[in-house]
């Protein structure tokens, strides 16, 4: 059974630029959370989809959108990037309790 | 709101002996409660959570936590430890959401570093 996967597994893009991110659920899994992992933090709440819907948002600027397809896996779209932009950005989904993480996506932005 | 403090940047162990990691959390009502575990440019693996029942959890790798209301703690232990664990360990409260939605707070993270 796949775990959560997602692409790139790194990126380098310059101020200003929009960039993709993508995720695939673990199988079975209805609901995916992104978060953002500056370094040397702990992961921050970025947003929830289910069912195709964001059900909750953290404290993100709307330069930050997302997506969730039928088949449960997602995107998170980035605006205009800045340099605070730059961070691993983890995808974790849930069926239960629990949330499952990907391995990130690693965001440089120069 | 909820929140979790990691008091600890890091904690040091030898090899085979018992280690523990702190947590205490705030939250509004019952707590779900979580560890998590990240090695070097990868993403976080779920050791064990705290949702009801049992207050000592049992999870993966030999780890447990032992959850205790009164002084709103989970810390992390393991028996005897690996030079394998050294990791970034992270604890997580759940805040809001039905079993499969809500979001995670983490705290700021506490190195291990397991020396032979």
């Amino acid at each position: 059974d796949a775990g959560v996967t997602q692409s790139p597994t790194h990126l380098i893009k310059t101020r200003g630029q929009q960039v993709t991110l993508r995720c695939s659920p673990k199988s079975g899994h209805d609901t995916v959370s992104w978060y953002q992992q500056a370094l040397g933090q702990g992961p921050q709440f970025i947003f929830q989809y289910y069912e195709e819907e964001e059900r909750q948002r953290g404290n993100f600027p709307d330069r930050f959108s997302g997506h969730q397809f039928p088949n449960y896996s997602s995107e998170l779209n980035v605006n205009a990037l800045l340099l605070g932009d730059s961070a691993l950005y983890l995808c974790a989904s849930s069926l239960d309790y629990e949330q499952y993480f990907g391995p990130g996506t690693r965001l440089t932005v120069t | 709101a909820q929140s979790v403090a990691q008091p600890e940047d890091q904690v040091n162990v030898a090899e085979g002996n018992p280690l523990t990691v702190k947590c205490t959390y705030s939250v509004s009502g019952n707590p779900y409660l979580f560890w998590y575990v990240q090695y070097p440019n990868r993403g976080l693996q779920f050791l064990l959570k705290y949702i009801t029942g049992d207050n000592l959890v049992k999870g993966s790798y030999g780890f447990e936590a032992e959850f205790n209301k009164s002084q709103t703690s989970f810390h992390l232990k393991k028996p005897s430890a690996l030079v394998s664990d050294s990791a970034l360990y992270f604890c997580a409260v759940r805040d809001g959401g039905s079993s499969n939605t809500g979001k995670l707070i983490f705290g700021q993270g506490t190195t291990l570093q397991v020396k032979p």
